[in-house]
């Protein structure tokens, strides 16, 4: 079975830290990465796709790595309001539709 | 933020008996999902749609049927709800399937007991 692995935390920071997430893939043909965020009892929105040569939004920096076959999401200068989950999701291209593996999340929570 | 409509949001449920959820988008997207999320197991995709009339199994299709008549309507059908069926559970949309940028709807919290 495909399998995306995330460290689930909690990540405690105080405002103003640098904190960075890793998610692991299985499947080397994996094809598309995003970032989405999830904050309590509401929907995952898309925070970032994340590209081979690597993207920058803002605060938050996302990596590829293909060989090591791991994503990672560095959030700088952390708000209160970066406080939610955040799924790493992988893209694989079998059958018809593709097929998205979502990560089960890691916890983040900014503290004053 | 998308077109996505899911009703009912709640919902409270006796054991043994059918439960309807209705997923509504207005963005004309080709691709609609049906998941579930439970702790311990993040989101777990239980069936897709591909265009009218034409659906497919996900991971967790057990005891799910789907149905998709309209491009704008994707029904999920518990035909005989179970307490291990308690989730909250999302629908999607994509334009181009999997392979691209997908977009939820608020969720539907479903109890069952």
């Amino acid at each position: 079975r495909k399998e995306v692995e995330q460290d689930p935390g909690p990540f405690n920071v105080p405002e103003g830290a640098t904190v960075a997430f890793n998610c692991t893939y299985s499947n080397s043909a994996s094809q598309s990465f995003f970032w989405y965020r999830q904050d309590c009892r509401k929907e995952p929105k898309l925070l970032m796709s994340v590209y081979s040569s690597g993207n920058e939004d803002g605060r938050f920096t996302a990596q590829l790595n293909r060989a090591s076959q791991y994503i990672s999401l560095l959030i700088r200068d952390s708000k209160l309001s970066d406080s939610a989950t955040y799924l790493c999701v992988v893209a694989d291209y079998g059958g018809s539709q593709g097929n998205l593996i979502f990560g089960k999340g890691t916890k983040l929570s900014v503290k004053p | 933020d998308a077109g996505i409509t899911q009703s009912p949001r709640h919902k409270v449920t006796e054991t043994g008996t059918p439960v309807t959820l209705r997923c509504h988008q207005t963005e004309n997207h080709r691709y609609m999902y049906w998941y579930r999320q439970d702790p311990g197991h993040g989101l777990r995709l239980i069936h897709y749609s591909y265009g009218v009339k034409d659906t497919d199994k996900g991971e967790v299709s057990d005891g799910y049927s789907v149905s998709r008549s309209k491009t704008e309507d994707f029904l999920l059908t518990l035909e005989s709800a179970t307490s291990s069926q308690t989730s909250v559970y999302f629908c999607a949309i994509s334009e181009e399937g999997g392979i691209n940028t997908i977009y939820f709807g608020e969720g539907s919290w479903l109890t069952v007991v």
